[in-house]
Parts: structure tokens; C-alpha cells; sequence
């Protein structure tokens, strides 16, 4: 299995620009997590979902903020309309029952 | 919730010596207590981890003890070398919650030659 996989792994964009950022879990993994790490708030749990359903999602900021997961190998994180102050590294990670596993990491840039 | 806190937030050593980080946590249902190792500008990637039903864990040069009944639990790294420094993250599961995965604040770690 190649990981979690992330896309892409750096976005610039410009404020009020929609951006999607995209993840496939390790197949067989039940749980997805979408993470943001900041130097100020270091690693933040936005949302998780278990078998494709949306557990959590209090860690989402704001409802510019949005998540999907529409099958067991794919899911979107949006930022409609994103700001300077999103500007970060998001992770997405999976994990089957106990180790999580992460992707690269998107890093964004909101200009 | 479960509330994860991590501490120091940095920690400076001088290679050979050891370095200890502590982690406190508040869900008493939490049974599995991972540490994760992110150098800079890569993902965090799992060193070592511990189940409830053991106090003590180790893998070479890093250890994991665990006390349930304080809630806490602690990384420790002996005779640290330079590729050691990186920031490193305790995490608890919150079974309760479907298996939602509490980091701690994380810990940066510099070994100085």
C-alpha cells in the first residue's frame, strides 16, 4: 500500500478563492482524520469520520470549513471562501484500530 | 473530552544525555497511548506506543511507562543523538467517541553535539 495520500502538497492561493484539498486512506482503514498544524496551535484535530460518517467535526472553525466523505477511499476538506489565517499544513490520517498513519500534508498558502 | 497535556513544550539536551516528556490525560477509558516523531517538514510517524495492560514498554534507545492511575504517561530517550531532535506528540484515544484521536501539544526536542 502506498499510505495515505495526499493532494496536493502545496496550494497558493489568493483570499476568497475556494480550495479543495483531497485525501486517500490506507485501504481497509475505517477511520479518517483531517488535522491542521500551525506553529501558534500546533496540531489540531478538525474533523473524523469512522466508517464514512462524520463522528466529530467541533474542530472545524468556522463554516467556511467542510468536509467529505463519500466512499471508503476518498475525502475533501473545502475552505469556501479560505483567508490569510488558514494558511497552514493539513493532514489528513487513517487508521484501522490503533496506529494512525498520515499523508504528506498539504501545505497552504492564502495570499 | 478527552484533554491531552503535554510537557515542556521545548527541551534542550546535550547529545549522550537523556531526554524525558510527560503527558497527562483525562479520558479513563483511554487504552492506548502512541508517541509520534515529526521532522521538520515531514509527517508525524509513530516511534513507539503502549497498551493500558502493561506499565512499561521500550525499543532500543526510547521507552514508554504508562500510569493509569495518575493518568499519565512518558516518553524517555537515552543517549540522545543529533537525528533526535524533532518535535514529538503524545496522543489518547477517546473510545468513547468512536476512536477520535486527542494530540498532545507537542514537545520540541534540540540535541546539541
Amino acid at each position: 500500500d502506498a499510505g495515505v495520500i495526499q493532494s496536493p502538497r502545496h496550494e497558493v492561493t489568493e483570499m476568497g478563492q475556494e480550495v479543495t484539498l483531497r485525501c486517500k486512506p490506507i485501504s481497509g482503514h475505517n477511520s479518517l482524520f483531517w488535522y491542521r498544524q500551525t506553529m501558534m496551535r500546533g496540531l489540531e484535530l478538525l474533523i473524523y469520520f469512522n466508517n464514512n460518517v462524520p463522528i466529530d467535526d467541533s474542530g472545524m472553525p468556522e463554516d467556511r470549513f467542510s468536509a467529505k466523505m463519500p466512499n471508503a477511499s476518498f475525502s475533501t476538506l473545502k475552505i469556501q471562501p479560505s483567508e490569510p489565517r488558514d494558511s497552514a499544513v493539513y493532514f489528513c490520517a487513517s487508521r484501522m484500530n490503533t496506529e494512525a498513519f498520515f499523508g504528506q500534508g498539504t501545505r497552504l498558502t492564502v495570499v | 473530552g478527552e484533554n491531552v497535556e503535554q510537557h515542556p513544550s521545548t527541551l534542550s539536551v546535550q547529545e549522550g544525555d537523556s531526554a524525558v516528556i510527560k503527558c497527562t490525560y483525562s479520558d479513563s477509558a483511554s487504552n492506548y497511548f502512541p508517541w509520534y516523531k515529526q521532522e521538520l517538514g515531514k509527517r508525524p510517524q509513530l516511534i513507539i506506543d503502549i497498551r493500558s495492560n502493561v506499565g512499561e514498554k521500550k525499543d532500543q534507545r526510547i521507552a514508554v511507562t504508562l500510569n493509569k492511575t495518575a493518568k499519565h504517561f512518558s516518553l524517555h530517550i537515552t543517549e540522545t543523538q543529533p537525528e533526535d531532535s524533532a518535535v514529538y506528540f503524545c496522543a489518547a484515544p477517546q473510545w468513547a467517541a468512536g476512536n477520535k484521536l486527542t494530540f498532545g501539544g507537542g514537545t520540541r526536542v534540540l540535541v546539541k553535539p
